[in-house]
């Protein structure tokens, strides 16, 4: 069973366009939500993070956006740029472990 | 400090033969995670560790991996005859706090590759 599912699998977003990526989870006891973006060959690298205490949170280009009763949470990257081409995960974390979404490819074209 | 240091980076071995795959966290982080991730997919857990003290584990974790800490700084993972199956990046993740939560950062990973 998939814990947490996200879509899409791949976007392609012109250079200063608004990249949207959806995850939705269904365990309440989930608390904490972070993203992380992977460039090939390298480890994942924390983006940005939220609680559900809160609705959003931005950091730069960077926006979560939390909704608690649909159970479902996005990130959204403002004035998408080629170097934001990569893969990005969302997690949900309830105990101990994080638990990653599928990914998605995001390709920025310049 | 710069972050959490995997060694090797690249691992082929051949089937059956063991591996033993070492992680250096980020010096003041107590807590420290293994991962495993398949290609297209996403992390999946496999331990946890809080100091030295081994304090979850994965049903994914079968009786051929074993994972140790001692004196809770670097941290070893073990996989004992190995099968095509193993074949895939692994990533350590070191946090710091009370409880298994926080900030987690990982590591560059280790690729195995199993002929």
């Amino acid at each position: 069973q998939q814990q947490v599912k996200q879509s899409p699998q791949s976007l392609i977003v012109q250079k200063g366009g608004i990249s949207i990526i959806n995850c939705a989870y269904e365990n309440t006891a989930f608390d904490y939500f972070p993203w992380y973006q992977q460039f090939p060959g390298k480890g994942p690298a924390l983006l940005i993070a939220i609680r559900p205490d809160v609705s959003e949170k931005k950091e730069g280009r960077f926006t979560i956006s939390f909704n608690k009763s649909a159970k479902q949470f996005s990130l959204h990257i403002m004035d998408s740029q080629p170097g934001d081409s990569a893969t990005y995960f969302c997690a949900a974390q309830a105990g101990t472990a994080l638990i990653f979404g599928k990914g998605t490819t995001l390709s920025v074209s310049s | 400090d710069t972050g959490v240091s995997q060694d090797p980076r690249h691992k082929i071995t051949k089937r059956g033969q063991n591996v033993t795959f070492r992680c250096d966290p980020i010096s003041e982080h107590n807590r420290l995670y293994w991962y495993r991730q398949t290609l297209g997919q996403g992390p999946e857990f496999l331990t946890y560790f809080q100091n030295e003290a081994q304090l979850e584990k994965s049903r994914l974790l079968s009786d051929r991996f074993s994972a140790e800490r001692p004196k809770g700084s670097f941290s070893t993972l073990e996989i004992q005859r190995t099968e095509q199956g193993d074949s895939a990046m692994y990533l350590c993740a070191s946090s710091f706090g009370a409880g298994g939560k926080g900030e987690a950062f990982f590591g560059q990973g280790t690729r195995l590759t199993v002929v």
